[in-house]
């Protein structure tokens, strides 16, 4: 059974577009972050959400929008897309906003041309 | 603000030599803190943790010790195998810091056979 599940995991793109990456998790958590990984391995947080409200929200440019239907989804949507949002891009769950340990997804490689 | 420094990789060592990666950290508060390990291709999963001074976190051969006096949490293993090949990133959680965990820049280790 996976336990953060991200879709999808390879995403190729144009700049100028717009897409989407989903991520549910079944561990029942009630907190979830999205992460973006550079090529140099260096792991930024970028939103996270606790029961469906966002309690981080860190400088990101406002074409990156995180929306979460319910506390098992989180998804993050990115406009107008540019050459350096190039990255891997990593769901996470925790059971609680109390710092505990988190559980990723395998993550979402997008490689915009 | 909350930091974590940890050594510089690419660390190559051949089988059965002994591992550690140095860790430090600032915080305001009394942070718990963590070590997570990257596979190829793979979301960081969970290496161990430790919540107060001087526990000692342990996980497959892996161990590290919270040191308070020294700001450390220097991770160890006494005979490394060539499946340990991977990016190793330490970490800290600290409510006083905000509800986000920070994590080091990584350290990538390479094990010879």
């Amino acid at each position: 059974d996976t336990a953060v599940s991200q879709t999808p995991k390879y995403l190729v793109t144009q700049m100028g577009n717009d897409k989407s990456i989903k991520c549910e998790q079944n561990l029942g958590h009630d907190t979830m972050y999205w992460y973006k990984q550079d090529s140099k391995k260096f792991l930024k947080i970028m939103f996270s959400y606790n029961n469906k409200e966002l309690i981080i929200n860190e400088t990101v440019p406002n074409r990156f929008s995180p929306k979460s239907p319910d506390k098992a989804h989180l998804n993050l949507h990115i406009n107008s897309l540019e050459l350096g949002d190039s990255a891997v891009y990593f769901c996470a769950s925790s059971p609680s906003d109390r710092l505990e340990e988190q559980f990723f997804g395998p993550g979402t490689r997008l490689t915009v041309l | 603000g909350n930091s974590v420094t940890q050594m510089e990789g690419p660390v190559t060592l051949s089988e059965e030599a002994f591992l550690t990666i140095n860790c430090t950290y600032t915080a305001t508060g009394y942070p718990s803190l963590f070590w997570y390990v990257q596979y190829p291709g793979e979301g960081l999963q969970l290496l161990l943790k430790a919540t107060k001074a001087d526990d000692k976190g342990s996980n497959k051969g892996f161990e590290a010790t919270y040191r308070k006096e020294t700001t450390s949490f220097h991770l160890e293993k006494g005979s490394v195998q060539v499946s340990d090949s991977a990016v190793y990133f330490c970490a800290l959680s600290d409510v006083t810091g905000g509800f986000k965990t920070i994590f080091g820049a990584g350290t990538r280790l390479f094990v010879k056979a």
